[in-house]
């Protein structure tokens, strides 16, 4: 397809299950982001790659979180032992280059709703 | 640390009205700004944005104007469509590769 695709769309986990969100980005972008967005809130950072380096991972909120993008394109998002208050939205995006241009802008996939009972 | 203040919602119009969502802004130098709205079902998308003081950034009859001076980036319509509701972030980026969002106000256009 033409835009950023993510999968599942919804995931229900058993607190303590390990869950992998899955983000297709459009083809030849470089950039791609992952935000996690809670009920009612904008969207936070987690982590930024550009093409295979994961060059900011600042936002990842705990050691449980886990990013990687092997060979630039595809990218999983993995959380282990899941606890409740990592229910939320988790957003992909992708963009042709970095953010800092004139002319560049991130595409978002529609999300992976992710609820933990 | 940088963020994004946005006015909350929901805002309820009746269609033809005037729209404005406020948005202001914290940080260090000079920060592109953005508009993203999220239809119903639908993901994020870019609205406008704008990269330097006093550019004017507009799409779909959006507007809002980039205000150093007043660190905002206020959301305006001249005239509303129901076809309009949805959730508006105000976004910003500065000089790293990181979108930070306001919390998002809801639209909510009525006939």
């Amino acid at each position: 397809g033409a835009g950023v695709s993510q999968s599942p769309r919804y995931k229900v986990a058993k607190r303590g299950q390990d869950v992998a969100l899955r983000c297709d980005p459009i083809s030849g972008h470089v950039s791609l982001f992952w935000y996690q967005q809670a009920l009612g809130q904008g969207p936070e950072f987690l982590t930024y790659f550009q093409n295979e380096a994961q060059l900011d991972k600042s936002g990842l909120p705990s050691d449980r979180f886990f990013a990687e993008r092997p060979e630039g394109s595809v990218s999983t998002l993995k959380i282990q032992r899941t606890q409740q208050e990592d229910s939320a939205v988790y957003l992909c995006a992708s963009s042709l280059e970095g953010l800092g241009g004139p002319n560049t802008e991130a595409f978002f996939g529609q999300g992976t709703r992710l609820t933990v009972v | 640390g940088d963020s994004v203040t946005q006015m909350e919602g929901p805002v309820t119009l009746s269609e033809e009205a005037f729209l404005t969502i406020n948005c202001t802004y914290t940080a260090t130098g000079y920060p592109s700004l953005f508009w993203y709205v999220q239809y119903p079902g639908e993901g994020l998308q870019l609205l406008l944005k704008a990269t330097k003081a006093d550019d004017k950034g507009s799409n779909k009859g959006f507007e809002a104007t980039y205000r150093k001076e007043t660190t905002s980036f206020h959301l305006e319509k001249g005239s509303v469509q129901v076809s309009d509701s949805a959730v508006y972030f105000c976004a910003l980026s500065a000089y790293t590769d990181k979108l930070i969002f306001g919390t998002g106000t809801r639209l909510q256009v009525f006939p």
